[in-house]
């Protein structure tokens, strides 16, 4: 089945604690996304990916990083997780670099950091 | 820049009831691209249409329509005789292409509550 997944799925931290939110995708696809949610805002790019090792900032990459070593991988990064960086996140993939190419999205990681 | 606002932060129907979620976007590209996802209580996000610039076509597909219009910048989408099911937070999405690294701009959203 074709699909991204995301892990974990929920989280509570505490601020400081470096962790890792993983996103694989199964599609061979080359565009991968990071976006985040929070009531009244939508969703908003944090990062993104063109493809292997190329990433880039998106809207919102303040605390966060990223990294493409491998095509189906693009895990997110949080070194030192602060309290506004609870949120809902989303890993999407895309089969082409164009903006009319769907976007797939995973099933999204509740993050909470007290 | 790009922005996409969706003036309604939510609305209340009762089943039967037909229901319009507006949809209004900014944006000085020529080529452009409009979106619609949904996102039920479980809260994966789930696509429901896609629209370029150059196609102003309406379109329908079973109980949703969609109605593009450039020249008021807007892509409204309703749902008729609504039901329970379609209770959800509904997204307009924005995406211009490679200059803005394929992003998808989002709206905030309109939670839509469907009361049996």
């Amino acid at each position: 089945e074709a699909q991204v997944t995301q892990n974990p799925r929920y989280l509570i931290t505490v601020t400081g604690k470096k962790l890792t939110v993983t996103c694989s995708q199964n599609m061979n696809h080359e565009y991968m996304s990071w976006y985040r949610q929070d009531p009244g805002l939508g969703l908003r790019q944090i990062y993104y990916s063109m493809n292997v090792e190329v990433t880039d900032k998106g809207d919102v990459p303040e605390g966060y990083k990223v990294s493409r070593k491998e095509k189906r991988n693009f895990p997110l990064i949080l070194e030192s997780p602060s309290p506004n960086q609870t949120s809902l996140y989303f890993c999407a993939s895309s089969g082409g670099l164009a903006g009319f190419n769907e976007q797939f999205f995973g099933p999204g990681t509740r993050l909470t950091v007290l | 820049a790009q922005k996409v606002t969706q003036a309604q932060t939510e609305i209340s129907v009762v089943e039967k009831e037909d229901v319009t979620l507006d949809c209004v976007y900014e944006t000085r590209d020529t080529t452009y691209y409009l979106f619609w996802y949904k996102q039920p209580p479980s809260g994966e996000l789930v696509f429901l249409i896609r629209r370029n610039s150059f196609d102003e076509q309406n379109e329908i597909s079973g109980r949703y329509s969609w109605n593009f219009q450039k020249s008021t910048s807007s892509f409204n989408f309703t749902i008729t005789a609504s039901q329970v099911v379609d209770s959800a937070v509904y997204f307009c999405a924005l995406s211009g292409g490679m200059e803005y690294g394929n992003k998808l701009v989002f709206g905030a959203g309109t939670i839509l509550r469907v009361k049996s």
